[in-house]
């Protein structure tokens, strides 16, 4: 299957800092990526949506100001948590999409980034 | 997109098949039945997928009720590499929306 990577894993930053997270498909082009963000013992939340090419969607809740994605190519998105502050440590988990037909498509996840802000 | 009623918990034994149940009673006949599973401190990882026909993978099977309301994913010989939680998902087109994640159901193996 489709494989999508994060960079990095794990990072711990200090309170004020900003995290790039990285999340590419390596063996697909992607037009849409989403970004998740996942604490513990809780299911995974949406935070936006991110087309290639043009300004990210975000949900309800989420500051585009704080949380930066850019989707310059059809294999690369990126978050940048800015000002991070230790309320933003948590599972950051994107996924990318094979466009094909309603139905057939599926979303591959990538691994996952955990973020500790102290 | 519409909801799904899962278990919370399941155990089962190694080597011995499992169902994993979900309700989708306000199911829409566009859409499609997604199963993801994610194992601990990963990502979700698809599992499968169907319309209205049973589906069979290398990783499971899907059994979906002939009026679509509900459907089960079978793990034929669970190992103890199976337990994640499960999340069955509704999704009328999962290319371009984002998937909706309840709570899921969290599978124990058991040796």
């Amino acid at each position: 299957g489709a494989v999508v990577s994060q960079h990095p894993s794990r990072v711990i930053c200090k309170s004020g800092t900003s995290v790039k997270i990285e999340c590419r498909s390596l063996d697909f082009q992607a037009t849409t990526m989403f970004w998740y963000r996942q604490f513990p013992k809780q299911s995974l939340m949406l935070m936006a949506t991110s087309n290639e090419g043009s300004k990210a969607t975000y949900e309800q809740g989420v500051e585009k100001d704080k949380f930066l994605i850019n989707h310059a190519s059809l294999t690369l998105s990126t978050l940048t948590v800015t000002s991070a502050h230790p309320e933003d440590s948590s599972f950051y988990i994107c996924s990318a999409s094979t466009a094909l037909a309603p139905g057939r498509e599926t979303q591959y996840f990538g691994p996952g980034t955990r973020l500790l802000v102290l | 997109d519409a909801k799904t009623t899962q278990p919370n918990s399941m155990e089962s034994n190694e080597e011995e098949p499992v169902h994993l149940p979900c309700n989708h009673s306000t199911i829409s006949g566009t859409d499609y039945i997604h199963w993801y599973r994610q194992l601990p401190s990963q990502g979700p990882e698809y599992v499968i997928h169907g319309l209205t026909s049973n589906v069979n993978n290398r990783m499971a099977s899907l059994a979906i009720a002939e009026d679509r309301k509900s459907s089960t994913l079978i793990l034929h010989r669970a190992t103890l590499r199976d337990a994640a939680v499960y999340y069955c998902i509704l999704s009328l087109d999962t290319g371009r929306r984002a998937l909706t994640f309840g709570s899921g159901t969290r599978l124990q193996v058991q040796p």
